[in-house]
């Protein structure tokens, strides 16, 4: 079965300098999640898309911003990077988003990130 | 405030073994929870959710248990095999579907 992909798999970047994770959904989910996972800590939730539209806001820095695309795919773009945003960052996807019914989140393989 | 390099808390147990894991969680609106596995480089993968209208929900080797009493939640695996070593997490989720993670348990499988 097609899972969540994500790329780039690995990234390196120097301090202040930008970078994009793209994640393409499981065909036919129409909601998409991002999160941080800092080493040896939990997923943070970052920001959630349903339909192309921001559903829901975490604790994303205001240097990232994060779009979904007509195809469902979305991607998170990551300006002046600092040490502290060396993470693995997860994507996964849902069918449907909305208060009264949850849905499995699928989660991707993760985008390691390190800046140096 | 976060903790940078926190050690995770670890289980070890025999194979064999039944396995329990414990989740504490602070909000009492959440309505929905999950229990993930993470092994090492991977994403977090689903393994059973409960919702808080049960009190307990079983699976194929695992169960989990939901105490909205005291906010807690627990998964036990039945017949731990080596396979299932890796970092389980609890998930919440109230309104909305984000996911509010637990810290992580690392179990180890001994041979």
């Amino acid at each position: 079965a097609a899972g969540v992909i994500q790329s780039p798999r690995h990234l390196i970047k120097e301090k202040r300098e930008t970078a994009t994770l793209k994640c393409y959904p499981i065909p036919r989910h129409d909601t998409v999640y991002w999160y941080q996972q800092g080493p040896g800590q939990d997923p943070q939730f970052l920001i959630s898309f349903y339909e192309k539209m921001q559903s829901d806001k975490g604790s994303i820095p205001d240097r990232f911003s994060a779009q979904q695309f007509s195809d469902y795919h979305s991607e998170l773009n990551m300006s002046s990077l600092e040490l502290g945003d060396s993470a693995l960052y997860f994507c996964a996807s849902s069918l449907g988003a909305s208060l009264e019914v949850h849905n499995e989140q699928f989660f991707g393989p993760g985008t390691r990130l390190t800046v140096l | 405030g976060e903790s940078v390099g926190l050690h995770l808390p670890t289980l070890s147990v025999q194979e064999g073994d039944n396995s329990i894991i414990n989740c504490a969680y602070s909000n009492s609106a959440s309505d929905y929870f999950i229990w993930y596995k993470q092994e090492s480089g991977k994403g977090p993968q689903f393994i059973i959710d409960i919702r808080s209208n049960m009190d307990k929900r079983q699976g194929q080797r695992v169960t989990v248990l939901l105490n909205k009493t005291v906010k807690h939640l627990s998964l036990q695996i039945a017949a731990t095999q080596p396979g299932d070593s890796a970092v389980y997490f609890c998930a919440e989720t109230g309104g909305g579907n984000k996911l509010t993670f637990g810290t992580g348990t690392q179990l180890k499988v001994e041979l």
